[in-house]
């Protein structure tokens, strides 16, 4: 059992070129986020998703674009990068059942020069 | 949701117990603690979580007071593997919805020899 897969681990970008980060989960949970953690802050939710098909903004939402188009994948987008956006990127599943127990994938470095 | 306070950090000596303290006064009734970690360089990891009594499982110990305006998480016997930056959680049961948990920046332990 994997969990939550992020790939990739490190990216490095130059400003104006676009990526895509994929998560991917093998516990079948229907609700998955994209988090974004800067240098001695916490976790900020960019995008989440409560079901394939569906996709909701988060608290910092500006800059990115999120897909679910199977159950098990949820990918972020940046179509033009910016310094600003240089961060580790989380994804987390959960079930949605109400409890907050989320499980989370090892991050993405992303540096944007 | 409540807003939470923690230290900024603690330091444990190996084998003996972290009680690392969360204050939460202006908690409701409907609303849960959740402690999470976020070893360095990875993913946040759940904990534990609680509304009104003591809960344990295999990693920690949560102590809720009687009015509910703090807690304590206890890691029973810290090892060097417990240092990570702990964040204590505050938030309704949203049964159903996503769960948009927001993460301060937590009480950083330092586990030492």
């Amino acid at each position: 059992n994997a969990g939550v897969t992020q790939t990739p681990k490190f990216r490095v970008l130059k400003t104006g070129q676009s990526m895509t980060l994929l998560c991917a989960q093998d516990m079948n949970h229907e609700y998955m986020y994209w988090y974004r953690q800067d240098p001695g802050m916490g976790l900020r939710l960019i995008h989440y998703s409560v079901g394939e098909g569906t996709t909701a903004k988060g608290e910092v939402p500006d800059g990115y674009n999120v897909s679910r188009l199977k159950k098990q994948n949820f990918l972020l987008g940046l179509e033009s990068a910016a310094p600003s956006q240089t961060s580790v990127y989380f994804c987390a599943s959960g079930h949605g059942t109400g409890l907050e127990k989320l499980f989370f994938g090892s991050g993405t470095q992303l540096s944007v020069l | 949701d409540a807003k939470t306070t923690q230290p900024p950090s603690m330091d444990c000596a190996e084998g003996r117990a972290a009680n690392l303290p969360c204050n939460h006064s202006t908690i409701s009734g409907n609303e849960y603690v959740y402690w999470y970690r976020q070893i360095h360089s990875q993913g946040p990891q759940y904990i534990i979580h609680g509304l009104k009594n003591n809960e344990t499982n295999e990693m920690a110990s949560l102590i809720i007071t009687e009015d509910r305006k703090s807690s304590t998480l206890i890691l029973p016997h810290a090892t060097l593997r417990d240092t990570a930056v702990y964040y204590c959680i505050v938030r309704v049961d949203h049964t159903g919805t996503a769960s948009k948990l927001t993460f301060g920046t937590g009480t950083r332990l330092q586990v030492t020899l």
